[in-house]
């Protein structure tokens, strides 16, 4: 499994739009690139998945260079209730596990 | 939308004591997890499961843990003898499809049981 690393924490204000950028430099072939967002005792919730380019759904947006050695999720105008932990996965497998790391805990400010 | 549920929230037991936590994952879903997060520590992988057998485990799945599909809806993880370290928030996810290639398969967790040994 490709490792990633992932800044530990963010502050954001509300409103504004933040960008958390994950390095995958040894990233596979077949690898997807997946983020998940977890609250304080809840369940990791999937936010969006990619393989190159860019992706956006309702949530958010995930930019991927042609490289694929990185990539960022961008979260448009931040509110308070977007603070939570975000993480960034890479793999293959759909039945695979899922390997977590510490993610990014994104502190949002009134 | 459909999503995974798990019964109890909170689970409080003593040391020694067996503990079931339940799991109804999303009905057409094939793959099924079990995952732990100790407070303030990574989510942690402990068990998958698929086609009414264990696919993979963690060194944590040792043999006081083990799961079980009893019928066509429900996904328990039995925790024969709990310690002290077993305090933790326990995770059930599933996927739904067999993976060919193309896209690798979202996980959906469900909301988690707090399991407290004392």
């Amino acid at each position: 499994l490709a490792k990633t690393t992932q800044p530990i924490s963010m502050d954001s204000y509300e409103g504004q739009e933040v960008n958390i950028t994950c390095s995958h430099n040894n990233i596979a072939t077949n690898d997807y690139i997946t983020w998940y967002q977890q609250f304080p005792s809840q369940g990791p919730r999937f936010i969006i998945q990619g393989y190159k380019t860019k992706v956006t759904n309702e949530v958010a947006s995930l930019f991927i260079p042609a490289d694929r050695k990185s990539s960022t999720l961008s979260l448009p105008r931040v509110s308070l209730s977007d603070t939570a932990v975000y993480y960034c996965l890479v793999g293959s497998g759909g039945y695979q596990k899922v390997t977590f790391g510490i993610g990014t805990k994104l502190q949002v400010i009134p | 939308e459909p999503e995974v549920t798990q019964t109890p929230s909170h689970q409080v037991t003593q040391m020694g004591q067996e503990v079931i936590l339940r799991c109804v994952p999303i009905s057409n879903h094939l793959y099924f997890y079990w995952y732990r997060q100790i407070l303030g520590q990574k989510v942690e992988f402990l068990v998958s499961f698929y086609n009414n057998e264990i696919s993979e485990k963690s060194e944590i799945f040792d043999d006081q843990f083990s799961v079980e599909r009893p019928d066509g809806s429900n996904f328990t993880l039995k925790i024969r003898s709990t310690k002290l370290e077993d305090s933790a928030m326990y995770f059930c996810a599933s996927s739904a499809i067999v993976w060919s290639g193309g896209s690798t398969d979202t996980q959906y967790f469900g909301p988690g049981t707090r399991l407290t040994v004392l």
